[in-house]
């Protein structure tokens, strides 16, 4: 199986315009997420979805939206980029809380 | 809210020594920590976990503690190899958030042959 996966893997994309990165699984895990990684700050929560239908803000919501359509995907919205949004993007899955979280391989984005 | 504090930010050891990495949480509430390890062009990867119901895990060369009183926790690994040189980040869960995580600004680990 395929696991989690992202796309695109990377993009280079000019302030002010908008983006979808998109994510999919294919272990029917409940629960999906997004993060950014930034260097020196670790990974910090965007966004977080603990099954269909329904999704919660993490630590740094602002800027982004998500849906959860269904239990495979999990794409993530940026409206208006701006530069600060700069960054390694995440997505993972997991089963249930308190259980493994699997990332995805990440998509590299570059606000100019 | 929740706060994960992770020390050494870098660490460098010889092949055959052991590597301790140590994090302090904020939330007496946090009851799940996980610990990743994320190689170079990688998204991380959970290598082991601990629940608040246990003080110590232990999984070939890895090992992790979790002192509830002192709100910390600790990742050992032994007889480190090459392979081991990664980026490791731990994590807690924060109270009230459903299991969602917090993580640790991570540790480059080194490890020379």
């Amino acid at each position: 199986t395929a696991g989690i996966t992202q796309a695109p893997t990377s993009q280079i994309l000019a302030a002010g315009r908008s983006m979808t990165l998109r994510c999919t699984q294919d272990m029917r895990h409940n629960a999906m997420y997004w993060y950014r990684q930034d260097l020196g700050l670790g990974l910090r929560l965007i966004h977080y979805s603990n099954t269909a239908g329904t999704t919660g803000k993490g630590e740094v919501p602002d800027g982004y939206s998500v849906s959860r359509a269904n239990t495979d995907d999990f794409p993530l919205t940026l409206a208006s980029a701006v530069p600060s949004q700069t960054s390694v993007y995440f997505c993972a899955s997991s089963a249930g809380n308190y259980n493994e979280q699997f990332f995805g391989p990440g998509t590299r984005l570059t606000v100019l | 809210g929740e706060n994960v504090e992770q020390h050494p930010s870098t660490l460098s050891v010889q092949e055959g020594d052991s590597a301790v990495i140590k994090c302090t949480y904020s939330d007496s509430a946090s009851n799940y920590f996980p610990w990743y390890k994320q190689e170079l062009g990688k998204g991380p990867q959970l290598i082991i976990d601990i629940r608040s119901n246990v003080g110590e895990k232990k999984d070939q060369r890895i090992a992790v503690t979790l002192n509830k009183t002192a709100k910390h926790f600790s990742l050992h690994i032994t007889e480190t190899q090459p392979e081991d040189s990664a980026v490791y980040f731990c994590a807690a869960t924060y109270g009230g958030s459903q299991g969602n995580l917090i993580f640790g600004k991570g540790t480059k680990l080194s490890v020379k042959p």
